[in-house]
């Protein structure tokens, strides 16, 4: 069964500097790897997904995260972040099932 | 294209107590699942349908969960009684996946339940 972890369960950033959250995942095949945020009282919108072709990925609201298969991990960046980007971040992975597992989540907070 | 809807929003019930939850997912998704987010955790599957069938409900808890497709369209998700942990976020989701493709998901805003 795939897995996720987030090792990172709370990060704060100033606003304008860049950020990155981690995720490793487990799976033995080529996986589905999503990454989604939530706003408080919000579900959860998809920022960006990686099924196959160029590592680099680029999502919404400015975001890219990166497939490293040697390391399995698919980090979330953002070169500059803004006041909004204040949320949690969850990295999930999919398999043939269609399914996702869901990492524990990342909270951001975004320091003026 | 419309959303994932769900309602309630917000439900308090004490212990003991049954409560419904109702999804309508995304017009043409076939599949449907329902997960459980407890604060501070990511959501976990609780059920996944394939049009009004299940496919996968071995993370439901039968004894007080149960969960309904019965057209192929919306769902209704069912505790009866509810206990203190089931306080949580209920979040639907559904999912255009044919063809060996998987596109993820749509979630609705989910429904937060407090059990007191």
């Amino acid at each position: 069964a795939q897995s996720v972890t987030q090792p990172d369960i709370h990060i704060t950033v100033s606003e304008g500097a860049s950020l990155e959250l981690r995720c490793n995942y487990s799976y033995g095949a080529t996986p589905y790897l999503f990454w989604y945020v939530q706003s408080p009282g919000q579900g959860l919108q998809l920022l960006l997904k990686y099924f196959s072709g160029d590592t680099l990925v680029q999502g919404i609201k400015g975001f890219e995260a990166e497939f490293k298969r040697s390391q399995s991990s698919f980090n979330l960046r953002k070169p500059s972040v803004h006041w909004s980007d204040a949320a949690e971040y969850f990295c999930a992975v999919g398999a043939n099932d269609y399914k996702l597992s869901f990492g524990a989540g990342t909270t951001v907070t975004v320091r003026a | 294209e419309a959303g994932v809807a769900q309602s309630p929003r917000y439900k308090i019930i004490e212990k003991r107590q049954s409560v419904a939850f109702w999804c309508n997912p995304i017009s043409g998704h076939a599949t449907l699942y329902w997960y459980q987010q407890i604060l501070g955790q990511g959501p976990k599957l609780l059920i996944q349908f394939q049009n009004n069938g299940v496919v996968d409900d071995s993370q439901l808890p039968k004894d007080r969960f149960s969960a309904e497709r019965l057209k192929g369209v919306d769902s209704t998700l069912k505790i009866q009684p509810a206990k203190l942990e089931d306080s949580a976020v209920y979040l639907c989701a559904s999912s255009l996946s044919t063809g060996g493709a998987f596109y993820g998901y749509t979630f609705g805003s989910g429904t937060r339940l407090t059990v007191v």
